[in-house]
């Protein structure tokens, strides 16, 4: 079947301005995770979705970040007012889920965002 | 804090040769431990993933180790190819209230040339 999905996959905007990034995770999986990776690093985490909650938002760098999952399938990550430090590649990863769930992730390409 | 390091950052190697990752972490209290490779300007692929409970996964050319006592796996990679080239993470799955987070590696950039 399918595999996660993101759009755009590359976003160029200004300082200040707001951004949506989407994620579609693969069909069924309960579980969809969302990273951020700079350039030259590992991924680092952001929030956690299980179904339509947030089970750890621990991640998230401020309150300008803000993720939805309205209806336990896609997922949006929100960002205001963005600054150039949050230039970064934006990965969505998704897996089966459940308590307890100890399956692997399965990434996206990623959301290249540019704040000039 | 969790925290992974992986060693050797950069590594260049002859097509043929056997090779080793190294992948070490702070806390052990892991659910599991998973490598992905990464090629330029792309997503994560997942190559193995090995529960905490084992000692090993095999694919193919590739054979991951754990050893959650002493905190370290290995990826080893066997008669590489030009195609193997790219960068290889590794990544934990932590335990507790944040089992759902994976904590990364910087990553090993691997070069194999003809």
């Amino acid at each position: 079947g399918a595999g996660v999905s993101q759009t755009p996959s590359n976003k160029v905007t200004e300082k200040g301005k707001y951004v949506e990034l989407r994620c579609d995770p693969i069909s069924g999986h309960t579980a969809l995770y969302w990273y951020r990776q700079s350039l030259g690093q590992g991924p680092e985490f952001l929030i956690y979705f299980q179904g339509t909650g947030a089970a750890d938002d621990s991640g998230l760098p401020n309150d300008r970040f803000f993720a939805v999952r309205p209806e336990g399938s896609v997922s949006t990550l929100k960002i205001q007012r963005t600054e150039r430090g949050d230039s970064a590649v934006y990965l969505c990863a998704s897996s089966p889920g459940g308590a307890g769930d100890r399956n692997e992730q399965f990434f996206g390409p990623g959301t290249r965002l540019t704040v000039l | 804090k969790q925290e992974v390091t992986q060693i050797p950052a950069a590594l260049s190697v002859p097509e043929g040769e056997n090779l080793v990752l190294n992948c070490s972490f702070t806390d052990s209290a892991i659910y599991n431990l998973q490598w992905f490779r990464q090629d330029p300007g792309k997503g994560l692929t997942s190559l193995l993933l090995i529960q905490s409970s084992q000692r090993e996964q095999t694919s193919g050319r590739l054979n991951a180790s754990l050893d959650k006592s002493s905190g370290r796996s290995t990826l080893y990679i066997a008669a590489s190819q030009p195609g193997d080239s790219a960068t290889y993470l590794c990544a934990v799955r932590a335990g507790g209230t944040s089992y759902g987070k994976l904590t990364f590696g910087q990553g090993t950039i691997l070069t194999v040339h003809p």
